[in-house]
């Protein structure tokens, strides 16, 4: 299975934004598709939104996103189609959290199902 | 959006048994369910997607069923390291939901 690195933890000022990469490694977005879910402190997990690559048929190209999230969140990758990225504006103390970004495989239609993980990065989000 | 729930949220369990963990969608989904070992510290892990089809390389001892609202995950002759938390996803319909967890300790 392939692999994700993403980058390094960070600390960032209520109001701020943070945008997180995602590394592949031994594919490429162009036929994968990246999830992004985020785990706060003693809480679940909870997914934040995804992006379906560009030759994925139903839904190419597109990104969908938690209406928790959503005009905060923004999921894309480079024109090497071999790095993704989370950006999330508007940060809050209730942010701070492990995000991670996860491959999705196609399972039908628009539906992609998690295979592997990134390693994870921690957000602290304080004043 | 779709509710998971999971029963029980933490059980207790020894080396070498069999422990079973139930997960119910609040509509049906089909088999479109995966479940993810998570230990503290560590990345998720993907254990099984369409309800029982097992990633590659996880152990035969893993074992997924059901299919619509009620799922189980079973896990045969526990070992070490199987102690963890263990979530369900449905991905049938956006947004995707988890369950809340069950530990395995």
């Amino acid at each position: 299975q392939g692999q994700l690195v993403q980058s390094g933890a960070e600390v960032k000022k209520p109001g701020a934004s943070v945008k997180v990469s995602c590394k592949a490694s031994g594919f490429t977005f162009s036929s994968f598709g990246v999830h992004w879910v985020r785990q706060a402190p003693g809480q679940g997990l909870e997914w934040m939104g995804r992006l379906i690559p560009a030759g994925g048929g139903t839904g190419a190209g597109t990104t969908k996103y938690s209406r928790k999230f959503q005009g905060r969140v923004s999921i894309t990758r480079d024109t090497s189609a071999t790095t993704a990225y989370m950006e999330l504006i508007g940060l809050t103390s209730e942010d701070t959290a492990v995000y991670y970004c996860a491959r999705g495989r196609l399972w039908v239609r628009d539906l992609y199902y998690f295979d592997s993980w990134g390693q994870g990065t921690l957000v602290t989000v304080s004043s | 959006d779709v509710q998971m729930t999971q029963s029980p949220s933490s059980l207790s369990a020894s080396v070498g048994d069999t422990v079973t963990i139930t997960c119910r969608a609040s509509e049906d989904i089909r088999n479109y369910l995966s479940w993810f070992q998570h230990k503290p510290g560590k990345v998720p892990r993907s254990l099984m997607y369409g309800a029982s089809a097992l990633q590659i390389g996880v152990s035969s001892r893993f074992t997924g069923a059901g299919s619509g609202t009620h799922f189980t995950l079973t896990i045969s002759r526990l070992q070490p390291e199987d102690f963890a938390t263990y979530y369900c996803q449905q991905f049938a319909t956006y947004p995707l939901t988890f369950g809340p967890g069950t530990k395995v300790d």
